[in-house]
């Protein structure tokens, strides 16, 4: 079965860190472009960053730049995501989901979230 | 940044008969379009790709149409599993930066 699975949600204070992880299986993960999405508690979708298949190039919203890294490991099937500098309004469920291959950009693939939240 | 814009923000529809959501860009996306279903609770699902290709597993009545600005997603005889929240989502730049829609409610009416 084709699965993400996010890790390393939890309560930071204001301009504390967390590595979010997101596992991937049932696929060939080196083949396809990942991502971050977010959501605040009651509120909208937002996309917070990008890396293509290979990992070389990584594009982020202009809301984390800066204080956000993508990164993953072909190897070990998974894509993380540092986030630094944290501040209340990054308080989310963050997702991680798939590019669908051949569509430019939807994501078809999507983990069951972990929530981050930011409170001192 | 390209803003989406869905309207309306709730709709109430009966079992059975055909909703309309519809959804607009502040500028042309082309087809790069994409909607999703989100249950509470839930992560959003993949329904519509390309503003008009269904993804795999997804019924016969949603459909997607448009181009350019203005999109709409169709479902056709709603079933009960159907009340959610419907996003839409543009990925038409390179670099991305991706924006979705605000949503659009779908409740029993």
């Amino acid at each position: 079965e084709v699965q993400l699975a996010e890790s390393g949600g939890g309560l930071v204070q204001p301009g504390g860190s967390l590595r979010l992880s997101c596992a991937a299986s049932g696929f060939t993960f080196a083949t396809y472009e990942m991502n971050w999405v977010r959501q605040a508690p009651g509120k909208g979708l937002e996309w917070v960053s990008y890396i293509s298949s290979s990992g070389t190039s990584m594009y982020y919203a202009d809301s984390v730049k800066g204080r956000f890294t993508i990164s993953r490991d072909n190897g070990k099937k998974s894509v993380y995501l540092q986030m630094n500098s944290l501040r209340a309004e990054d308080t989310a469920v963050y997702y991680c989901a798939r590019g669908k291959l051949g569509s430019l950009g939807a994501f078809d693939i999507w983990g069951q979230g972990t929530m981050v939240s930011v409170s001192s | 940044e390209i803003v989406m814009t869905q309207s309306p923000a709730t709709l109430s529809v009966s079992p059975g008969e055909r909703a309309t959501l519809s959804c607009r860009a502040s500028q042309s996306v082309s087809s790069n379009l994409a909607w999703y279903q989100q249950k509470p609770g839930q992560a959003p699902r993949l329904l519509i790709y390309g503003a008009s290709t269904r993804a795999t597993g997804i019924p016969a009545r949603f459909s997607g149409s448009g181009s350019g600005t203005e999109f709409t997603l169709t479902i056709s005889s709603l079933q009960s599993e159907d009340f959610a929240v419907y996003y839409c989502h543009q990925y038409n730049n390179w670099p991305p930066t991706y924006t979705f829609g605000q949503g659009t409610k779908l409740e029993i009416k």
